[in-house]
C-alpha cells in the first residue's frame, strides 16, 4: 500500500531535548496532519495544517506545512517521558483518503 | 462530545470464520474511514464512507466489505478470515466537507488463529 516517507524512522533522546521529524511525499497534499500513537491505542491528532507554509503550534509541538505540499515537519520541544510513542504524519489529498507515514518511534530518556 | 467509539476492542477468530467490526463517529460527523494497522505495513486505507455512500476503497480483496447506516455508524465485515488479516483495525470519523481533520477511535485487536 501507498505510504508517505517519514524519518528518521525511530530516535532515542535525552529528556530536555527538542525533535526534529519529517514527512516526504511524491504527490501533493491539501491538507497535513500529524499523530502520536501510544501501544494499543488508536492514533489521537496533535496538529492540522491547511496552507502551505503554514506553521501552527500546539504547547511544546510545532509543525510546518512544506512550501512544495510535497512535505511536512514536526518539531517537540524540551521533551518529556510522556512523549514516548509512535509519530505519524498524513496527507489529504482530497480523495476521501488520507496516506499515512511510515511513523516515527520515539524514545525519551530520563 | 463523545469521541469515536469502536467495538469490540479485542476478538479472536479462527481462520475461515467471519467477523463485523462496529464504529460510531463523533456526533455530527458524516464520514468514516477504515484503516488496517500492522507492524509491518503501517496504516493501510481500507475504505471511506460518506453519507451512505462508499466514496473511496483501498487495494484490498474483496473479502473486506463495510457499509454505513444513516445515522452514520459503520460497520466493517472480514470474511472467510486469513491468518495474515490479524491487525488492529482503526476507524476514523471527520465531517467529510472542507474540514478534513480525522479522529480515530481507540481500534479492535483482530486476532486470527
Amino acid at each position: 500500500g501507498q505510504q508517505l516517507n517519514q524519518s528518521p524512522q525511530s530516535m532515542f533522546i535525552q529528556e530536555g531535548e527538542d525533535v526534529s521529524m519529517n514527512c516526504t511525499s511524491s504527490s501533493i497534499f491539501n491538507t497535513w496532519l500529524w499523530y502520536k500513537q501510544d501501544p494499543g491505542e488508536g492514533p489521537v491528532l496533535l496538529i492540522a495544517l491547511y496552507k502551505a507554509g503554514e506553521l501552527t503550534s500546539n504547547g511544546r509541538l510545532t509543525a510546518q506545512f512544506g512550501i512544495t505540499r510535497k512535505d511536512s515537519f514536526l518539531n517537540i520541544s524540551a521533551s518529556i517521558p510522556s512523549d514516548v510513542g509512535i509519530y505519524f504524519c498524513a496527507g489529504f489529498s482530497g480523495t476521501y483518503k488520507y496516506i499515512f507515514g511510515t511513523g516515527t518511534r520515539l524514545k525519551v530518556l530520563a | 462530545k463523545a469521541g469515536v467509539t469502536q467495538t469490540p476492542r479485542y476478538l479472536i477468530k479462527t481462520r475461515g470464520q467471519q467477523v463485523t467490526l462496529s464504529c460510531s463517529p463523533i456526533s455530527g460527523h458524516r464520514s468514516v474511514s477504515w484503516y488496517q494497522q500492522t507492524p509491518g505495513q503501517g496504516l493501510q486505507f481500507l475504505f471511506e464512507y460518506f453519507s451512505e455512500t462508499q466514496r473511496n476503497k483501498g487495494n484490498f480483496p474483496g473479502r473486506f466489505s463495510g457499509r454505513q447506516f444513516s445515522n452514520s455508524r459503520s460497520e466493517m465485515n472480514v470474511s472467510t478470515l486469513e491468518l495474515g488479516d490479524s491487525a488492529l483495525y482503526l476507524c476514523a470519523s471527520s465531517q467529510g466537507g472542507g474540514n478534513t481533520e480525522a479522529f480515530f477511535g481507540q481500534g479492535t485487536r483482530l486476532t486470527v488463529v
